[in-house]
């Protein structure tokens, strides 16, 4: 069946820094993936996705390329601030004949420090 | 446009008793999906509801059943709770010819005691 694996955290990072969130995937066909991010206390939002092979999905400066050969979808981030500070979620989707449903990673803790 | 809404945000039952948990979909999204986050989890996919039938299903017993209604609201039931069944219920919606897409909101929290 469909999986999704990252990184163990938590993580913590000064202010500034570069991240990486590491996330592969094992899927029976050709997933779209997806980054979701959790505050705390609330729901999921979903951060960027990417639907097909070498596509790169970006939002509020981060970035994850979709990369089937190496079945990843790493999740970027050139400076983090404090209010980055959140779990984070790799998640696949494949359409299947009874809908399409989401298979989670386990999450990643982000802390910014000032 | 309203996003999505569920409610009670908080609930508390003691084991053996029954659930309800209701979720108002996205202003023009038809599909609903429900996922169970336990702690420190990621969200496990319980099932989808599509024209209001049921229309896939994770691994969950059928103790856990739904309604979609015509306006594409969505009840979650869960009978006979059990002290495993606490964790942060997740409804989210979709839009048909997009379902892969889904947006969330933001959980009910319930408690089995």
């Amino acid at each position: 069946g469909n999986s999704v694996t990252q990184m163990e955290g938590p993580v913590t990072l000064s202010e500034e820094a570069f991240l990486t969130i590491n996330c592969t995937y094992t899927a029976t066909g050709y997933p779209s993936l997806f980054w979701y991010v959790q505050y705390p206390g609330e729901g999921l939002q979903l951060l960027l996705k990417a639907t097909k092979a070498d596509d790169k999905g970006s939002n509020k400066g981060f970035e994850a390329t979709y990369r089937k050969e190496t079945t990843s979808f790493h999740l970027e981030k050139g400076s983090v601030q404090v209010s980055d500070s959140a779990v984070y979620f790799c998640a696949l989707s494949e359409w299947e004949t009874s809908g399409s449903r989401l298979t989670f990673g386990e999450g990643t803790q982000l802390t910014v420090n000032p | 446009e309203t996003g999505v809404t569920q409610s009670p945000t908080h609930l508390i039952k003691t084991r053996g008793q029954q659930v309800t948990l209701r979720c108002s979909s996205q202003s023009g999204h038809n599909t609903v999906s429900w996922y169970q986050q336990a702690l420190g989890q990621g969200p496990q996919f319980i099932f989808q509801y599509y024209r209001e039938e049921e229309n896939g299903r994770g691994n969950f017993p059928p103790r856990f059943s739904g309604l979609q209604f015509p306006n594409y609201s969505s009840e979650l039931n869960v009978n006979a709770l059990e002290l495993d069944d606490s964790a942060l219920y997740l409804c989210a919606s979709s839009i048909q010819g997009n379902q892969e897409t889904q947006y969330f909101g933001p959980g009910t929290r319930l408690l089995v005691l």
